[in-house]
């Protein structure tokens, strides 16, 4: 079955203890992102992924970090929480460009930052 | 001014009515447009991209205003299952694959 997977699904941490939410797709798409989801602020994108190793700024990079060492993983490190980043996390993936722009969202992550 | 903008709703309307959202967007050169669905705590799905002749999928009709920078979705018939939050995403560089996403219209339709 084609998916995006993360884990862990839910995650309450304390402010600045590292922690990393890790996500996975199957369908060998090349681009994967991570979304943030605020009530009255949307989605707004953290971080892009266009390829193995090449990795690019979102909307809303600060106090965030990735890797992408292979194609299918896309983990989002939290160097050091924060309760600002108490959120619901998704990830994405999909093909490069039109015309397949459908983006594959993972289930997301709810993480509170106490 | 947000990159794409859409009224929250909510939008409480009967079984069999006929509702449409519309969604505007700042970037002129944007390139793609889309409605994704989503339920409550749940991951947003691609309900129809969206094309300058318009499309249509069964109930639900899409359609892209170039010149006024808008677009809308068209729901007809509406069915229980249809109650759920729509977003308005849209593709606006060249050569890159960031989406930009409205903040959505909560839908409810009652029996």
């Amino acid at each position: 079955e084609a998916q995006v997977t993360q884990n862990p699904r839910y995650l309450i941490t304390v402010t600045g203890k590292k922690l990393t939410v890790t996500c996975s797709q199957n369908m060998n798409h090349e681009y994967m992102s991570w979304y943030r989801q605020d009530p009255g602020l949307g989605l707004r994108q953290i971080y892009y992924s266009m390829n193995v190793e090449v990795t690019d700024k979102g909307d809303v990079p600060e106090g965030y970090k990735v890797s992408r060492k292979e194609k299918r993983n896309f983990p989002l490190i939290l160097e050091s929480p924060s309760p600002n980043q108490t959120s619901l996390y998704f990830c994405a993936s999909s093909t490069w460009g039109p015309p397949t722009d459908t983006q594959y969202f993972g289930p997301g992550t709810r993480l509170t930052v106490l | 001014r947000k990159e794409v903008e859409q009224d929250p709703g909510p939008f409480n309307v009967p079984e069999g009515a006929t509702v449409a959202f519309n969604c505007t967007y700042s970037n002129s050169a944007s390139q793609s447009f889309f409605w994704y669905r989503q339920d409550c705590r749940k991951e947003p799905k691609l309900l129809m991209s969206v094309y300058s002749s318009g499309n249509e999928d069964g109930r639900f009709t899409a359609q892209l205003n170039r010149a006024s920078q808008y677009i809308s979705l068209l729901i007809r018939d509406s069915k229980l299952s249809d109650s759920a939050t729509y977003l308005c995403v849209v593709k606006a560089k060249i050569g890159a694959n960031n989406l930009f996403f409205g903040t959505g219209t909560r839908l409810t339709v009652i029996p």
